[in-house]
């Protein structure tokens, strides 16, 4: 068990749908990043939460948004989605924010196909 | 653009085989180099490196850094069936700016298929 829950596992949802995925944090942890990985790729960086504001994003347009709780539970949210959007959503819990991928956990990610 | 290229992008080999897998990378700001594996979702950590010419060892696994050729080779000796998987080479920029902060940018990835 990897300390960090992501849900749901698999998700399919309808070209123009939105949808949410759920992360857990490890216990300790207060840095939550969202990754996507598209298969055959790497992981590439959405944006990383930190005490619950946006610390930093990569090339993904606004449609893609998140949230941190207080709990440092977060979420990713993906507004009108498009087919190029099916991939594996990793997130990674860490503390801190400032030595990047040191002391990540990363969870098993959630599959999201786009028909 | 920063960017991080893996070779190659897949192997097969034999059990008791040597592999090496490459990783060069074209990045500003570089803070460290990691390397992952990642078998069915979760990618595990492996080696971090920040400095050019040191190696780390553990177990069959070693891996090496050299900034002066912008690259890293992770080695696995004496193959095992356990080591399918695919190895994930990632760099971490130094925080500049709030773009950076946090940010691994990831290679392709090399898939790793050891036969019996």
């Amino acid at each position: 068990e990897t300390g960090v829950t992501q849900s749901p596992t698999h998700l399919i949802k309808t070209r123009g749908q939105q949808v949410t995925l759920r992360c857990s944090s490890q216990s300790g942890h207060n840095t939550v990043s969202w990754y996507q990985q598209a298969l055959g790729q790497g992981p590439q960086f959405i944006f990383q939460y930190y005490r619950e504001e946006e610390n930093g994003r990569g090339n993904f347009p606004p449609r893609f948004s998140g949230l941190q709780f207080p709990n440092y539970s977060s979420e990713l949210n993906v507004n009108a989605l498009e087919l190029d959007d099916s991939a594996l959503y990793l997130c990674a819990s860490s503390f801190g924010s400032v030595q990047p991928g040191a002391g990540y956990t990363f969870g098993s990610g959630t599959r999201l196909t786009v028909v | 653009e920063d960017k991080v290229v893996q070779s190659p992008l897949s192997l097969v080999v034999h059990e008791g085989d040597t592999v090496t897998l490459n990783c060069s990378y074209e990045v500003t700001n570089f803070r460290s180099l990691l390397w992952y594996k990642q078998e069915k979702k979760a990618p595990t950590f492996l080696f971090m490196l920040t400095s050019s010419g040191i190696e780390k060892k553990s177990g069959r696994l070693s891996s090496i850094l050299d900034k002066k050729e912008l690259s890293s080779i992770l080695n696995i000796t004496a193959t095992q069936t356990g080591d399918s998987a695919i190895y994930l080479c990632a760099v971490g920029l130094e925080p500049y700016g709030s773009g950076n902060t946090g940010k691994l940018i990831f290679g392709q990835g090399t898939t790793l298929q050891v036969k019996p």
